[in-house]
């Protein structure tokens, strides 16, 4: 069974730096397409950001392009999200998820809150 | 890229069916046949119902369906159960390879 933890979340100033981490396990072999989704509290789920299995190909929402950095570590099992410029509106619990290729996302981890705020 | 249409509500009674719809574009929904749907429970993160229009993941149950024409997708959920009641989220993958959702539906089992 695929289990995705992702941690990192917590409180950054705006204009601030965090990076998010997804550990994952239970996968048979690497390489999987993996993305990253955002929910502000009380509101609707944002795709924010994807990596190819070999991690050459990424894409990002227009909200966190320029900011944002999707990245992964295979030999770890790891991806991750280096989020620069931090935005009040980047506040949200921030899931990650294996990407089917064609953005259908499962499983999901149990989600990570950032807040951003002075 | 803007959100996809959902209705913000609806509701049904237990043994009734719902439709849930998923307006987009040319350039989203009607581009390709990857619309995928989510439940979402309070407190717990997504979960996968729908992918490819109208596959089911294995362990979804058939009372969960989907179907799509042009720009539109839907979720019909047949024979209500109280555990439905949940938020429900469409997905689509975009014509720029990445992925949009709408903005949910809240379905209520009365």
């Amino acid at each position: 069974e695929v289990q995705l933890l992702e941690s990192g979340g917590g409180l950054a100033q705006p204009g601030g730096s965090l990076r998010l981490s997804c550990a994952a396990s239970g996968l048979v072999s690497g390489g999987y397409v993996m993305t990253w989704v955002r929910q502000t509290p009380g509101k609707g789920l944002e795709w924010v950001s994807v990596i190819s299995g070999n991690g050459d190909t990424t894409y990002y929402a227009d909200s966190v392009k320029g900011r944002f950095t999707i990245s992964r570590d295979s030999s770890k099992d790891t991806l991750y999200l280096q989020m620069n410029s931090l935005r009040a509106e980047d506040t949200a619990v921030y899931y990650c998820a294996k990407d089917g290729g064609t953005r259908r996302f499962d499983p999901w981890g149990q989600g990570t809150l950032v807040t951003v705020s002075s | 890229q803007s959100a996809l249409t959902q209705p913000r509500s609806v509701s049904g009674s237990p043994g009734q069916s719902v439709t849930i719809s998923c307006t987009g574009t040319s350039s989203d929904v009607g581009a390709y046949n990857y619309v995928s749907w989510y439940q979402q429970h309070p407190g717990k993160a997504p979960k996968l119902l729908i992918y490819d229009v109208n596959k089911r993941p294995s362990g979804v149950p058939d009372r969960f369906s989907g179907s799509k024409s042009g720009n539109t997708a839907s979720l019909t959920i047949s024979g209500l159960q109280a555990e439905d009641e949940a938020d429900y989220y469409c997905c689509s993958y975009t014509v720029s390879h990445t992925a949009v959702f709408g903005g949910g539906t809240q379905l209520t089992v009365l």
